[in-house]
C-alpha cells in the first residue's frame, strides 16, 4: 500500500447507528486531517492531529469523535448523524506544520438514512 | 474571515485550447496557496504551492501564477487526460494548518 488509504470506501447507516471510519497513511508524516466535502460546497476542514495529539477542531459537533493511536492511523467516530451529514469524508497527511502539502485519499462517501 | 472564489464554475475546451483558471483570495497574510486536481471518486491530488506574488510554477502543461489578490492556473494545449475538477486552497499565517479551499473549477476537455 502507498500514499493514504481509508475504508470503507461507501457507508451507508441510519441515524441511531455507530460505525467508524478508517484512514492509514504510508508517507512517513506526522500530521493527519479529516476534512467534509459536501456537494457544491467547498471542503472544509474537521480536525487536525500533530504527532498523535489533535491542534485544531474546526466546531465539529460532538457526534464527530477523532481518534488518532498514532501517527499512521487515524479514525472517526460516528454516531446518531443526520442526513446533512451524508457527504465525502478525506483524510489527508502531511509532514506537519504550515507550508507542507497536504496529501489525500480517495474518501468514503457516506449516506445517512 | 479568510475566503477563496474560483472562476469559471465550469470549462469546456477543446483539445489544444489553451485557456486559464481564476482563484481570487482574501486572507489574513497568506502562507501558502495550494493547487489541487480531484478526478471523480478520488481525492485531491497536490498540484503546487505558490508562497509569494511574482511566483510561478510549472508541471506539464501547467503553469500556477500568483499575485497578491488572485492565483491563475494557466492549461496550455490541453488534453482530454487534463479534464477534472481544479481546487485551489489558502493557508493564512498564524500558525494554523488549515486550508481554505474554494469550489473548484469542473474543466473538460473534448477530443
Amino acid at each position: 500500500e502507498t500514499g493514504v488509504t481509508q475504508t470503507p470506501r461507501h457507508l451507508v447507516m441510519g441515524m441511531t447507528n455507530k460505525k467508524s471510519l478508517k484512514c492509514e497513511q504510508h508517507l512517513g508524516h506526522n500530521a493527519m486531517y479529516w476534512y467534509k466535502q459536501s456537494a457544491k460546497k467547498p471542503l472544509e476542514l474537521m480536525f487536525v492531529y500533530n504527532f498523535k495529539e489533535q491542534t485544531e477542531n474546526n466546531s465539529v459537533p460532538s457526534r464527530f469523535s477523532p481518534e488518532c493511536p498514532n501517527s499512521s492511523h487515524l479514525f472517526l467516530h460516528l454516531h446518531t448523524l443526520q442526513p446533512e451529514d451524508s457527504a465525502l469524508y478525506l483524510c489527508a497527511s502531511s509532514q506537519g506544520g504550515q507550508d507542507q502539502p497536504q496529501h489525500f485519499g480517495d474518501g468514503t462517501r457516506l449516506s445517512i438514512l | 474571515e479568510d475566503q477563496v472564489t474560483q472562476s469559471p464554475e465550469a470549462l469546456r475546451l477543446q483539445e489544444g485550447e489553451s485557456s486559464s483558471l481564476n482563484c481570487s483570495y482574501t486572507v489574513s497574510g497568506l502562507r501558502g496557496l495550494f493547487w489541487y486536481r480531484q478526478d471523480p471518486g478520488k481525492g485531491p491530488e497536490f498540484l503546487f504551492t505558490l508562497y509569494s506574488a511574482g511566483e510561478e510554477k510549472e508541471k506539464e502543461r501547467l503553469k500556477a501564477t500568483l499575485t497578491k489578490k488572485e492565483s491563475f492556473l494557466h492549461i496550455t494545449a490541453p488534453k482530454p487526460e487534463d479534464s477534472a475538477t481544479y481546487l485551489c486552497a489558502v493557508q493564512a499565517q498564524g500558525g494554523s494548518e488549515k486550508l481554505v479551499f474554494g469550489k473548484g473549477t469542473k474543466l473538460t476537455v473534448n477530443p
